[in-house]
């Protein structure tokens, strides 16, 4: 079935570095949207990505939509104690729809 | 205003027992869905209902089932349970059927462990 491939499975970072991870698959799809989970919370989500090359802000993160639709990136600046975490890579099964699939996720730990 | 909400918050049964987890949408969504998240790895689509209809249903076996109540909440059942059903059950709530992803909200979770 479609799988979507994430890495690195962790980090480990200290405070202020930059952050990249990133998802990819062997099937093209049409939206990527990328989430982050607390431990005992649900997903929420951080950014989302409906255009193959679009590149989205959302305060120090940015991600972007690769151009061949098959993978995307998540990119954190100056990272902080808060960004310690899950992160996921999700896509739509079908179009306009909440049928989601997910990476296994990358997790962020801060070196003490 | 009141998040998804998931009860219960823990749960531990026993093999070849039945479950039933609940989920109550934010005021006003229509559409429910459930996901499966085993540890150490991403949530799995199970079911979606919108509008007290499922629109969806995930590669699960027939022992899950779940429905919509009139008042959108909804309710995820496992029957006779296995060691592999042990995982954090996930329901996300939106307004409408329609992927619209910054309108779409998960509860906290209901962690199973099947002994």
């Amino acid at each position: 079935g479609q799988q979507l491939n994430q890495s690195p499975q962790s980090m480990f970072i200290q405070e202020g570095e930059d952050v990249s991870m990133n998802c990819t698959s062997s099937s093209i799809f049409n939206t990527w949207l990328w989430y982050k989970q607390d431990p005992g919370e649900g997903p929420v989500l951080l950014i989302a990505l409906y255009k193959a090359g679009e590149l989205t802000s959302n305060g120090r993160l940015t991600a972007q939509f690769g151009i061949t639709r098959k993978d995307s990136f998540l990119n954190i600046s100056a990272s902080i104690p808060s960004d310690v975490g899950i992160y996921f890579c999700a896509v739509p099964l079908m179009d306009s729809n909440y049928q989601l699939i997910w990476g296994a996720g990358t997790k962020l730990i801060i070196k003490p | 205003d009141a998040g998804v909400t998931q009860s219960p918050t823990h749960l531990i049964k026993t093999r070849g027992q039945q479950v039933t987890l609940r989920c109550s949408p934010i005021s006003g969504h229509k559409s429910v869905s459930w996901y499966q998240q085993v540890l150490g790895q991403g949530p799995q689509f199970i079911f979606q209902y919108y509008e007290k209809e499922e629109r969806g249903r995930g590669n699960f076996p027939d022992r899950f089932s779940a429905r919509q109540f009139p008042n959108y909440s909804s309710e995820l059942n496992v029957n006779a349970l296995l060691l592999g059903d042990s995982a954090l059950y996930l329901c996300a709530s939106s307004l409408a059927g329609q992927g619209v992803y910054n309108e779409q909200f998960f509860g906290p979770g209901t962690r199973l462990t099947v002994l």
